[in-house]
């Protein structure tokens, strides 16, 4: 019944080693978001995909990276983690206007 | 930008007593929505108010936006272990494809 798919929960690298976060859906929702939730913090938005438009945050770092190779499907890609990328990371979709829904999340943790 | 503000920040209830979660914003809400978030987990969605003045209830929980658009609140009743968690409004960042810009979330526990 999951809608929105993240794997894995939870996720351990090392500094500076790049690291993939997956997501998929179920509900053919044309965008898909990332965001970032570090502890007792609200999700901030990282960047989103209406249909096969990628649009970026300006306050989000180069570091961060995503595709989304067809609609049911995206990646987030952090090249050289650091210890401040230490955090869970939410997937959302949503069908433009209207209820949004998340995925379980990843937890990644740097050491 | 818009900012979200929430309050309380934390609220301890006893089992079967009322409480209120509030949010109020910089700006005129367009459309305001409530998750709710269990410890490491997910966000659920409770419920969407765009119009001034709206209520929306759903089992045991209620939520208003405000006429002038600038405030809502989240009413539960006879609360419940189960309500335990963290509240979370948000609110449509524009140009954003309808992402949505949050408040740092109310945690809420439940004792019995």
């Amino acid at each position: 019944d999951a809608m929105v798919i993240q794997n894995p929960r939870y996720q351990v690298t090392q500094f500076g080693k790049p690291v993939t976060l997956s997501c998929s859906q179920t509900l053919n929702h044309n965008v898909m978001y990332w965001y970032q939730q570090k502890s007792s913090q609200a999700p901030k938005l990282l960047f989103h995909y209406y249909d096969k438009d990628f649009n970026n945050e300006a306050d989000t770092p180069d570091n961060f990276q995503s595709r989304r190779p067809n609609t049911s499907f995206c990646f987030l890609d952090i090249r050289s983690p650091g210890l401040g990328d230490a955090a869970m990371y939410l997937c959302a979709t949503s069908r433009d206007i209207g209820q949004t829904f998340f995925g379980a999340g990843t937890r990644l943790s740097v050491l | 930008s818009q900012e979200l503000e929430q309050s309380p920040q934390s609220l301890i209830v006893q089992e079967g007593k009322n409480l209120t979660i509030n949010c109020t914003s910089s700006k005129t809400l367009y459309g305001l929505y409530w998750y709710k978030q269990k410890y490491g987990e997910g966000l659920i969605f409770l419920m969407m108010l765009q119009k001034g003045g709206e209520e929306k209830s759903h089992e045991k929980i209620t939520a208003k936006l405000d006429e002038k658009k600038q405030q809502s609140s989240l009413h539960i009743t006879a609360s419940q272990p189960s309500h335990a968690g963290i509240y979370l409004c948000g609110a449509d960042i524009p140009h954003s494809g309808y992402a949505l810009n949050f408040g740092k979330g109310t945690s809420l526990l439940v004792t019995p």
